[in-house]
């Protein structure tokens, strides 16, 4: 069974910090990985999307990386903003037999504190 | 960009209603997604449209149909509104079913059913 596992649940962080949010899944065949903000009541935005030969992509203060023989995902966050607090969530995607599946994670919740 | 229209923001229904919600897009996207998302749970897919009056179930359809009449509107309707349907529901589209280029989530319906 397809699964997507983020750690930690989730995390508070005093602004100005780093942190890093991890994503490991086990899906099969892999097409490629997303991380998603969401913020409280609002539906999730793209940070990064990852096909498999790509080890590294950046969006402004967000890196994320990716491993696929560990298949193991992270999400650096650099200089957190107040801004930062939200939920983060990984989803790997894969396509196989014509069909077509996202695999979500339950999302890292981020708090940032002044 | 891509935009994702849900019809509102909050929503509250009796048990036994006929609720609608509505989304629609705006790139001409082929596909197009209805999710709900509660807490612990992450985000489940009720169904899905790969084209016009073209409907597919997705892992949690029970209680739920939907309509897909034109190519920029999806719509999920519960057909009697229970409070166990209490929920986040999210829509989203994509350009691509194999590289899942563009997927795009609408900014959620809050719906509460009393």
């Amino acid at each position: 069974k397809n699964q997507v596992e983020q750690s930690p649940q989730s995390l508070i962080i005093l602004e100005g910090k780093n942190c890093t949010l991890q994503c490991n899944y086990t899906v099969s065949p892999f097409s490629n990985l997303r991380w998603y903000k969401q913020d409280t009541g609002r539906g999730p935005v793209s940070l990064t999307i990852m096909t498999f030969s790509e080890n590294t992509k950046s969006n402004g203060r967000y890196t994320a990386t990716l491993d696929a023989d560990t298949k193991q995902s992270s999400l650096h966050i650099t200089a957190s903003q107040l801004s930062d607090s939200a939920s983060y969530i990984c989803v790997v995607s894969s396509t196989g037999a014509g069909s077509y599946q996202l695999t979500f994670g339950k999302g890292t919740k981020l708090s940032v504190i002044p | 960009d891509v935009k994702v229209t849900q019809s509102s923001r909050y929503l509250v229904k009796r048990t036994g209603e006929k609720v609608f919600l509505e989304c629609v897009q705006d790139m001409d996207h082929e596909n197009m997604f209805w999710y709900r998302q509660d807490p612990g749970l992450g985000l489940r897919l009720i169904y899905f449209s790969y084209d016009v009056k073209m409907k597919e179930k997705g892992d949690i359809p029970e209680g739920y149909s939907v309509s897909r009449e034109k190519k920029e509107r999806f719509s999920l309707i519960l057909e009697s509104a229970s409070t166990n349907q209490t929920s986040m529901y999210l829509c989203a589209s994509s350009s691509s079913t194999v590289s899942n280029y563009g997927y795009t989530f609408g900014s959620g319906t809050r719906l509460t059913v009393v």
